[in-house]
């Protein structure tokens, strides 16, 4: 069963205007959740994260809104660019008890299209 | 600084073959961790690393098995390859000892490895 859920395979939107990439989870017990954005042939590039004492965290132009209640987050990225094309995958930290280590669980992504 | 690098960038192997793949994490990065991503899904977790210690292990068969060196850079090994194996590797390294960042990993390239 997956445990973080994007169920969103691909958004096109113009450039200028607002993109909003969602992702679902099961488990209530993450507390730390991940974007990153990832170009054909390269890995995963860090973009934002955010804790689960917050429900909203904001770097330039993109932005991380959390909802406990519904077990959902998304990011809002503001003005898209066509730079922006890429796949997104949001991802959650799961601890293993101990010493800050976990893992991170990723969604299946979704790919974002920026048209100019 | 340099990010997280891997070799080789390429690789393609016969059925039955063993790989190693090799990692160094991001300098003052004490963890690293490895993931395994196929077409069209997220990267799956295959294990973590930290201080030379193994601190996890996904759901992956004893074919699959890894280590970590004194400076901390680390292999992945896979013995006895099946077609199923080809995928993109990913290495990713983080600092469990920073505050409140601990849980941020920041991946590499990634190894192409295809099965024939």
């Amino acid at each position: 069963d997956q445990q973080v859920k994007q169920n969103s395979p691909s958004l096109s939107v113009q450039e200028g205007r607002i993109s909003i990439l969602n992702c679902d989870y099961t488990n209530s017990m993450f507390d730390y959740f991940l974007w990153y954005k990832k170009y054909p042939a390269e890995g995963p590039t860090f973009l934002i994260s955010i804790s689960s004492i917050k429900d909203k965290n904001e770097d330039g132009r993109f932005t991380v809104f959390l909802n406990k209640s519904a077990k959902h987050l998304s990011l809002h990225i503001v003005p898209s660019q066509p730079g922006d094309s890429a796949v997104y995958f949001c991802a959650a930290f799961e601890d293993y008890g101990s010493g800050n280590t976990g893992k991170l669980i990723f969604g299946q992504g979704t790919t974002l299209q920026v048209k100019p | 600084d340099a990010g997280v690098t891997q070799s080789p960038t390429h690789l393609i192997k016969t059925r039955g073959q063993q790989v190693t793949l090799r990692c160094s994490p991001i300098s003052g990065h004490k963890s690293v961790s490895w993931y395994q991503q196929v077409l069209g899904q997220g990267p799956q977790f295959i294990f973590q690393y930290y201080e030379k210690e193994e601190r996890g292990r996904g759901n992956f068969p004893d074919r699959f098995s890894a280590r970590q060196f004194p400076n901390y850079s680390s292999e992945l090994n896979v013995n006895a390859l099946l077609l199923g194996d080809s995928a993109l590797y990913l290495c990713a390294s983080s600092r469990p000892d920073r505050g409140l960042t601990f849980y941020e990993q920041y991946f590499g390239p990634g190894t192409r490895l295809t099965v024939t």
